[in-house]
Order: C-alpha cells, then sequence, then structure tokens
C-alpha cells in the first residue's frame, strides 16, 4: 500500500525558514517523480514544485522559485520541501504526492494528508 | 502559463442525476488532462488521466471525454458520496495548472 506522511508544518514568521518532509512507503520510491502541492485555506490547489525519481530534475512555479528548494533522499524514501523567505501568501496545507511519472510532472496518482504551514508574526 | 477555466464553480443536483463539469484550456493541451476529487477535510483524490482513463477502482459513473482546449467532467448518476469538489489539472505545459474547482452538493 502506497504511503505518504507529510512532517514538518508549523507557524513560522515571515522572512523564517521551515524544512518539509515526506516520508514514503510502499513502492519503488526512486522509480517516481514526486511532488510538493498546497492549497492555501478555502482556496483551490496550486502546484509547488517536483522533482524527477533520480532527483536530477527539479521544477518549481514562479511564485516560489528561488526561495524553495526541493530535494530528495532516496536511501531514505524521503522527500524534501525547504522553504526559505516566507510570505503570508505560503499560508496553506502542503501535500506531498507522487507523480505516475518517472521524470516529468504530469500527475499525482497519491496523496498524503497533507502538513499545514502558517506564516504570521 | 496555461489557465484552466472550470464551470460552473458550484453546483447542486439530486441523486441520481447527471452531472456535468467543464474545463476548458486557455491554449490546445492534447490530450494531456487529468480529474481529481477532494472531500471536505481530506486529500485530494486522483479520478481520471489523459482526459478519460479511470484511475483503478475509480467507480464506473464517473467519465471524462473532450481534446484540445475542451474538456467534460461527468457523473452519469449523482451519489450521497459524491459530494466533493472536483479539479480538472493540464500537464501539457509547466507549470502544472488546476482548475479553480467546481463544488458539488446534494440538493
Amino acid at each position: 500500500e502506497v504511503q505518504l506522511l507529510e512532517s514538518g508544518g508549523g507557524l513560522v514568521q515571515p522572512g523564517g525558514s521551515l524544512r518539509l518532509s515526506c516520508a514514503a512507503s510502499g513502492f519503488i520510491f526512486s522509480s517516481y517523480a514526486m511532488n510538493w502541492v498546497r492549497q492555501a485555506p478555502g482556496k483551490g490547489l496550486e502546484w509547488v514544485s517536483s522533482i524527477s525519481g533520480s532527483g536530477g530534475n527539479t521544477y518549481y512555479a514562479d511564485s516560489v522559485q528561488g526561495r524553495f528548494t526541493i530535494s530528495r533522499d532516496n536511501s531514505k524514501n524521503t522527500l524534501y520541501l525547504q522553504m526559505n523567505s516566507l510570505r503570508a501568501e505560503d499560508t496553506a496545507m502542503y501535500y506531498c504526492a507522487r507523480d505516475y511519472s518517472g521524470n516529468y510532472p504530469r500527475g499525482a496518482d497519491y496523496w498524503g494528508q497533507g502538513t499545514l504551514v502558517t506564516v504570521s508574526s | 502559463d496555461i489557465q484552466m477555466t472550470q464551470s460552473p464553480s458550484s453546483l447542486s443536483a439530486s441523486v441520481g442525476d447527471r452531472v456535468t463539469i467543464t474545463c476548458q484550456a486557455s491554449q490546445d493541451i492534447r490530450n494531456h488532462l487529468n480529474w481529481y476529487q477532494q472531500k471536505p477535510g481530506k486529500a485530494p483524490k486522483f479520478l481520471i488521466y489523459d482526459v478519460s482513463n479511470l484511475e483503478t477502482g475509480v467507480p464506473s459513473r464517473f467519465s471524462g471525454s473532450g481534446s484540445g482546449t475542451d474538456f467534460t467532467f461527468t457523473i452519469s448518476s449523482l451519489q450521497p458520496e459524491d459530494i466533493a469538489t472536483y479539479y480538472c489539472q493540464q500537464y501539457d505545459n509547466l507549470p502544472p495548472v488546476f482548475g479553480g474547482g467546481t463544488k458539488v452538493e446534494i440538493k
């Protein structure tokens, strides 16, 4: 059974940093691209970032480019999102989601339950 | 970026009704379109990929059609457990973009 478990969310001040983690199990982690997708309170879904199965290719939304860094450790079956220079508009539930592609982001076939990030003073 | 416009933004229908949601892309996305279901307080669930292919385990009352810029998602007979918000998503170009969502309620 595919399982994705996010952690690392919380309350942070504007300008601060957080590192999200997503522990994956139930599939060959290195064979799949992985995504972070967020959802602001009461709003729709927004793709944030993706990384290929090997980790060699990364992709970012313009809204987080230069502030967020996606990475993965295939030996630990874990996905990360380092978030720096956080802004109030980054407040959202952050979902880790497996892509059904191995390389280029196409679609998220399995999702974690999410971790909430709140940016506020 | 490609824009994805869903309509309606919300709808109310009776159990057993046929429900149709449309999704329009701002440019040709070929068949690179997925659909998701999100129930209140839950993570999204992957329903349909490449316009019309049902993910394993998804009931056959769900279907999708279309190509190019105009796409349709249909629930052939609405069930109480289908109460959710539905999103389309394109992946023809980066960034992947979701539609604004359609909230489906029971009348």
